[in-house]
């Protein structure tokens, strides 16, 4: 267990939909990442939030959005959802070295 | 091209064999992880290396930064470190970039 904490599992909606995937990061880690990774594309950086400012923007779309909140939870959200968008959304906390990864949130758009 | 390449894609090996995964990279890189995806989909970090070598058990890694190449060797492969395992770099603070992953299957 690493310490990370992501809610929902899985999520299975229909295009079009908006939905919000929430991560919790290791008691004390103030940066938080959320990566995604498709069948095709392997695993690619999103965005990286350090003690609730954005720090780093990846290949991340307009339609998606993110937040850290004063607790340090970090919030992900996806709008007018494609098929595309299907993939597993991880988040991440780290230390100075290492990166702790979340179980993922599975998201299915049919 | 990917910045960060990974070879083979796909490994088999029987149970007790000695096991090496390889990772490239075309960009500077001053820090290289190697993660391990389980079956599952969960993802673990098993190293991050910035030069010379690291053994965790039966796993040890390497980094030639002038070479730009990374290796990570399994020794004594159990069908337990089936897995995929991944490598992914980044200069000082940016973000990680990932390899596509090696599955790895051993068979027993």
């Amino acid at each position: 267990d690493s310490g990370v904490t992501q809610t929902p599992k899985h999520l299975i909606t229909a295009t079009g939909q908006r939905v919000t995937l929430r991560c919790s990061p290791r008691s004390g880690d103030l940066s938080v990442y959320w990566y995604q990774q498709s069948l095709d594309q392997g695993l690619q950086f999103l965005i990286q939030y350090y003690n609730g400012e954005e720090r780093a923007k990846g290949n991340i779309l307009e339609r998606f959005s993110a937040q850290q909140f004063p607790d340090l939870h970090s919030e992900l959200n996806l709008s007018s959802l494609e098929l595309g968008d299907s993939a597993l959304y991880f988040c991440a906390s780290s230390d100075l070295d290492t990166q702790y990864f979340g179980p993922g949130t599975r998201l299915t758009v049919l | 091209k990917n910045e960060v390449e990974q070879s083979p894609q796909n490994l088999t090996a029987q149970e007790g064999e000695f096991i090496t995964i390889n990772c490239s990279y075309s960009v500077g890189i001053s820090a290289l992880h190697w993660l391990q995806q389980h079956p599952g989909g969960g993802i673990v970090s098993l190293f991050m290396l910035s030069s010379g070598k690291k053994k965790h058990g039966r796993l040890i890694a390497t980094i030639n930064i002038q070479e730009k190449h990374s290796s990570l060797h399994i020794t004594a492969s159990h069908p337990r470190d089936s897995a995929v395992y991944i490598c992914a770099g980044r200069e000082g603070n940016t973000p990680l970039v990932f390899g596509k992953g090696t599955r790895l299957s051993v068979i027993a």
